[in-house]
């Protein structure tokens, strides 16, 4: 029961350019989502979260879009840097039970 | 000044065996979650546990069982390891009903 879907397994992007990752839900009780960000050998690091009664939350080059109706939301990186070359996680909280995860998405930034 | 450790990072055993997987947190969180990274790269919960509850995910087997001995730790033990058992493992902690979570580095467990 796949209830947060990433269905690029990866994406590849220039640096300088906008790299956007896109995740779907289709849970309509999701009222909060987060972003992760995992390199390799380590744990997922929290990234960036939004609210269900927003549609749009900034943090420098991050900016995470919801669209409640369509069950969508996007994470946007500009200007993407090598740095961020990573496999990011979209998740969110399934009542009193903690984050259910998307499979994630490869990104490489290429310099 | 690791925030969440875990041990060991690597751990290859046989089939049949019982090993466990150490974790803590030093960020004075009262809450300490076990997730799985499968194959298919899946990370699913397995267990969340503060000091009054431990919720398990029902479609954990009773094999896999976690041990808090105080509130910076929360071990994973695995009774009778199966091949299906190879995956990551990974710790993780938050303050409370905060939804941020700090996760460890990750076990990568190997059974033969």
């Amino acid at each position: 029961d796949q209830q947060v879907k990433q269905n690029s397994p990866s994406l590849s992007v220039q640096e300088g350019r906008i790299s956007i990752l896109n995740c779907d839900y289709t849970n309509s009780m999701f009222d909060y989502f987060l972003w992760y960000k995992k390199y390799p050998a380590e744990g997922p690091t929290f990234l960036i979260s939004i609210s269900s009664i927003k549609d749009k939350n900034e943090d420098g080059r991050f900016t995470v879009f919801l669209n409640k109706s369509a069950k969508h939301l996007s994470l946007h990186i500009v200007p993407s840097q090598p740095g961020d070359s990573a496999v990011y996680f979209c998740a969110a909280p399934r009542g009193n039970t903690p984050l259910v995860f998307g499979k994630g998405t490869r990104l490489s930034v290429i310099a | 000044d690791t925030a969440v450790s875990q041990t060991p990072k690597y751990l290859v055993t046989q089939m049949g065996n019982d090993k466990s997987i150490k974790c803590e947190q030093n960020l004075g969180h009262d809450t300490m979650y076990w997730y799985k990274q499968d194959s298919k790269k899946f990370l699913k919960i397995m267990f969340s546990y503060n000091n009054k509850e431990l919720i398990i995910n029902e479609t954990v087997p009773n094999r896999f069982s976690p041990k808090s001995p105080d509130k910076a730790h929360l071990n994973l033990h695995i009774n009778s390891l199966e091949l299906g058992d190879s995956a990551v493992y990974f710790c993780a902690s938050s303050q409370g009903s905060d939804n941020e979570q700090f996760f460890g580095p990750g076990t990568r467990l190997t059974v033969l």
